[in-house]
């Protein structure tokens, strides 16, 4: 089942500490996306990349800062800026839409702030 | 701005009953439609798109502009179906590629 991963599956901070999740994928997608899961709620995009080098602000963009130095990575940093960090992280990726559009899921870590 | 609604948290359904769940969308374009399916301890992963109008594991959905719906039917429940079920629409970013918005999720338990 690989794909994309996510590591690690289980992440615990102390408040205030930066915290940075990773991403990986090896379909040769260009797009990729973080998003946030917490119940009830749905899932929420954080920050979404469109290409290499270049990223754009999703719905819930405060706190959290990506980079995309690389097609296959995309980590997402959770900053002690983030006022409700604990939830689950879920990293996706994608084809452009003419190459026939689905994400794809990976994973995702549960992170913990305390 | 675009929405997503899924009016229902949670859902249960007896095994061979019918089952419907719901999925209301808000957007000034030409919306493009999908449910997405999250089994136990699995990932999440599409499971049908409006635009291929095709059926899958007996799932159908049928866009209608007039009530902007989509909601996911299937005639005859089964087991397996259990699981936690999302709404998403796309919605046109740079580029082409199409960031979703997703609803809240329904969570449909079947019944034995």
């Amino acid at each position: 089942d690989g794909g994309i991963t996510q590591s690690p599956k289980y992440l615990f901070r102390k408040e205030g500490q930066n915290v940075t999740l990773s991403c990986e994928q090896n379909l040769n997608h260009d797009a990729m996306y973080w998003y946030r899961q917490d119940p009830g709620q749905g899932l929420r995009l954080i920050y979404y990349s469109q290409i290499v080098n270049d990223f754009q602000k999703g719905d819930i963009a405060e706190g959290y800062s990506v980079s995309r130095e690389k097609k296959e990575s995309f980590p997402l940093t959770v900053t002690s800026a983030q006022k409700n960090p604990t939830a689950f992280y879920l990293c996706a990726s994608s084809q452009p839409k003419g190459q026939g559009y689905e994400q794809y899921f990976g994973p995702g870590t549960r992170l913990t702030v305390t | 701005a675009q929405r997503v609604t899924q009016p229902e948290k949670l859902l249960s359904v007896f095994k061979g009953a019918p089952v419907e769940l719901k999925c209301n969308y808000s957007y000034s374009g030409s919306p493009e439609l999908f449910w997405y399916v999250q089994y136990s301890r699995q990932r999440l992963q599409l499971l049908l798109r409006h635009i291929s109008r095709e059926s899958i594991k007996g799932f159908t959905a049928d866009l209608n502009k007039g009530e902007t719906s989509f909601h996911l039917k299937k005639p005859f429940a089964q087991e397996e179906d259990s699981a936690m079920y999302y709404c998403a629409l796309s919605g046109r970013a740079n580029f082409g590629n199409e960031k979703l918005t997703f609803g809240t999720g329904t969570r449909l338990t079947i019944i034995p």
